[in-house]
Order: C-alpha cells, then sequence, then structure tokens
C-alpha cells in the first residue's frame, strides 16, 4: 500500500501561470482533503471532498479550485498562481466524512510562486 | 478566528526530560481531540487521541490530558528523546453541521529534543 502519493514534490510557478497539483489514495477512503501549511500558521484546510462526486470549501480556498476525478483521486488547481500561494501543499483521506476519522496525509508538494 | 490555540511554538527538551504541549479551545461542541506528529520533510500522522469522556490517555509514553470544564488539553512525552524531535500539532472536531466536524489545527509546536 503506498497510502496517499502527491505529484510533484517541488514546483516553482512564475506569477499567473496555472498547475494542478495531484492526489491519490489506496486506501478505498471515502474523503479527502486539500490542506496548505505555512510557518507559524499550521495546517488550514482549502478545499474536502466528504465522498465521490461531491467537494466543498474550507478555510481558504480563494484562488484554488478542485475536482474529485474518482474515489482514488482529488487534485487541486491554481488558475494563476500569485506569490501569496507559496506554500506546502498536503492530501489528506480519511475513511469516513469529518474529524473524528484518522486523517492519512501525503508527503507534500511544496511551490513557490515567484 | 482561531478556534483551537497551541502553545509553545517552540519548545526544546533535554534527553529523558518531560515535554509539555498545551491546546486551549474555544468551540464546546468540539468533542474529539487528536494530537498529530510532523518530521521534516514528511506528512503529520496520527500520534494520540482523546474524547472528552475521560480526563487522561496514554499510549507508551505519549499521554493526552483533558479538562473539560477549563476547555483546555495537552500532550505530555516523558523520557523525550532525540527521536521525538519533531512538530506537534492539536486539533479538535466535532460534531453537528457546519463547520464543527472538520479538523481545526492549531498552529503548531516545534520541539526539539537535544541528546
Amino acid at each position: 500500500n503506498a497510502g496517499v502519493t502527491q505529484t510533484p514534490k517541488f514546483q516553482v510557478l512564475k506569477t499567473g501561470q496555472s498547475m494542478t497539483l495531484q492526489c491519490a489514495q489506496d486506501m478505498n477512503h471515502n474523503s479527502m482533503y486539500w490542506y496548505r501549511q505555512d510557518p507559524g500558521m499550521g495546517l488550514r484546510l482549502i478545499y474536502y471532498s466528504a465522498s465521490e462526486g461531491t467537494t466543498d470549501k474550507g478555510e481558504v480556498p480563494n484562488g484554488y479550485n478542485v475536482s474529485r476525478l474518482n474515489k482514488r483521486e482529488f487534485s487541486l488547481r491554481l488558475e494563476s498562481a500569485a506569490p501569496s500561494q507559496t506554500s506546502v501543499y498536503f492530501c489528506a483521506s480519511s475513511e469516513g466524512r469529518g474529524g473524528t476519522y484518522e486523517q492519512y496525509f501525503g508527503p507534500g508538494t511544496r511551490l513557490t510562486v515567484t | 478566528q482561531q478556534q483551537v490555540k497551541q502553545s509553545p511554538q517552540s519548545l526544546i527538551v533535554q534527553k529523558g526530560g518531560i515535554s509539555i504541549i498545551n491546546c486551549a479551545y474555544e468551540n464546546t461542541a468540539f468533542d474529539y481531540f487528536p494530537w498529530y506528529q510532523q518530521f521534516p520533510g514528511k506528512g503529520p500522522a496520527l500520534l494520540i487521541a482523546i474524547r472528552p469522556d475521560v480526563s487522561e490517555k496514554k499510549e507508551g509514553r505519549f499521554t493526552i490530558s483533558f479538562n473539560k470544564s477549563a476547555k483546555q488539553f495537552s500532550l505530555h512525552i516523558m523520557d523525550s528523546q532525540p527521536g521525538d524531535s519533531a512538530t506537534y500539532f492539536c486539533a479538535a472536531s466535532g460534531r453537528g453541521g457546519g463547520s464543527n466536524y472538520k479538523l481545526t489545527f492549531g498552529k503548531g509546536t516545534l520541539l526539539t529534543v537535544n541528546p
């Protein structure tokens, strides 16, 4: 079992460029999440998908879009990258909806926007 | 509005000492309190969790103490080891609709255990 995988591991973008962060899980989990981690700010939820076919906004959704492609895959898209989106992005999954289910995190994508 | 406040931001402990990290919450709908551990370059992973029906939960060297009336909970790491050096996040979630059921994280504590 690979668990939660994320691609790419590192990315440098210029302001205004677009990109998609990919996430996949092989644990047959129903719920998936995208977080960003910034120094001193902890983990902030960007978007989540409680189940296949549904997505919803988290705490900091502006500037991002998501797609739950199927039960395994959940992608995060930056349409027009800004320096404020420089961060480490983590994808996570859980068996059920809600925080009481253990969340399994991927290794992260370190994104720099210049 | 920060719903889970974590302190300290950083902590340095000698090997064999006790590490204590504190968290406070505001939302009385929260009823599940996990701690996540994150090593450099890795994603966070669940370490230990507690529900408010007990005041303490222990797993090996790691203990959560919970004070429902004060709306505070803390992580104690006994006999701290250099391998415990990591960032620790407290979190909270609850029942019901709205944002309560989602996991809300504290800002993290960077623990360094010196040999």
